[in-house]
């Protein structure tokens, strides 16, 4: 069974600093995808990344994928009070079987 | 908007009952995952379902069922209801393919409380 850890479970950081939280694995996935939930809504689909050492951007947001594909980190630039929300990471096996997600990481940016 | 439909939004029901909640894919996904989430908890997946056919298995409990009809919406039953069981449950669907990569979009949930 795969696993994905993510760190640090809880973040808590003021408007404007920089942040990153992570996500490890001791398995290889084919495919990686982070999600943002807001309380009491279902989970939002940020980025894919399936190619080791990928790095994709999203706004201020910086997605990396690890080279040999068993982790992944995200990284903040001048975190927002709207960036406040659970990251999640969820990713396939190389047979694109088992889908798991993280625990993720619970974010607030306070004004 | 994902695309994705659950109803009912809320449901309050006695420990003990049976319900049912009931989820609309986007159109052309095949996919359906059923998703529970408890206070302050993580995405416990429960099970997926590809085009009628039940595809993957998590922790789901056995008073628990679920099943996807010909018209590709899926239908979660719940029953002898426990206060444990009190959670947002939440539905998701996916596009299956070689580069499809299991991208899932997730509907709004449903909050369950069972009092």
């Amino acid at each position: 069974t795969q696993l994905l850890e993510q760190s640090p479970q809880f973040l808590s950081i003021q408007e404007g600093e920089n942040l990153t939280v992570y996500c490890n694995s001791s398995s290889v996935f084919s495919s990686l995808q982070w999600y943002r939930q807001e309380p009491g809504e279902g989970p939002v689909l940020l980025v894919t990344v399936v190619t080791g050492g990928e790095v994709k951007k999203l706004k201020r947001l910086t997605f990396q994928f690890g080279d040999a594909r068993k982790d992944s980190s995200l990284h903040i630039t001048a975190a927002q009070p709207g960036d406040t929300g659970l990251y999640l990471c969820a990713g396939a096996d190389n047979y694109g079987q088992n889908f798991v997600f993280g625990p993720g990481t619970r974010l607030s940016v306070l004004p | 908007d994902s695309g994705v439909t659950q109803t009912p939004k809320h449901l309050i029901t006695a420990t003990g009952q049976r319900v049912t909640l009931r989820c609309s894919p986007r159109s052309g996904d095949l996919s359906v995952y059923w998703y529970q989430q408890s206070l302050d908890q993580g995405l416990q997946f429960l099970i997926q379902y590809y085009n009628g056919e039940e595809r993957a298995k998590g922790n789901i409990l056995e008073r628990f069922s679920a099943q996807q009809f010909p018209d590709l919406h899926s239908e979660l039953n719940l029953s002898s209801l426990e206060l444990g069981d009190s959670a947002l449950y939440f539905c998701a669907s996916s596009v299956e393919g070689v580069r499809s990569y299991n991208e899932q979009f997730f509907g709004p949930g449903t909050r369950l409380t069972v009092l």
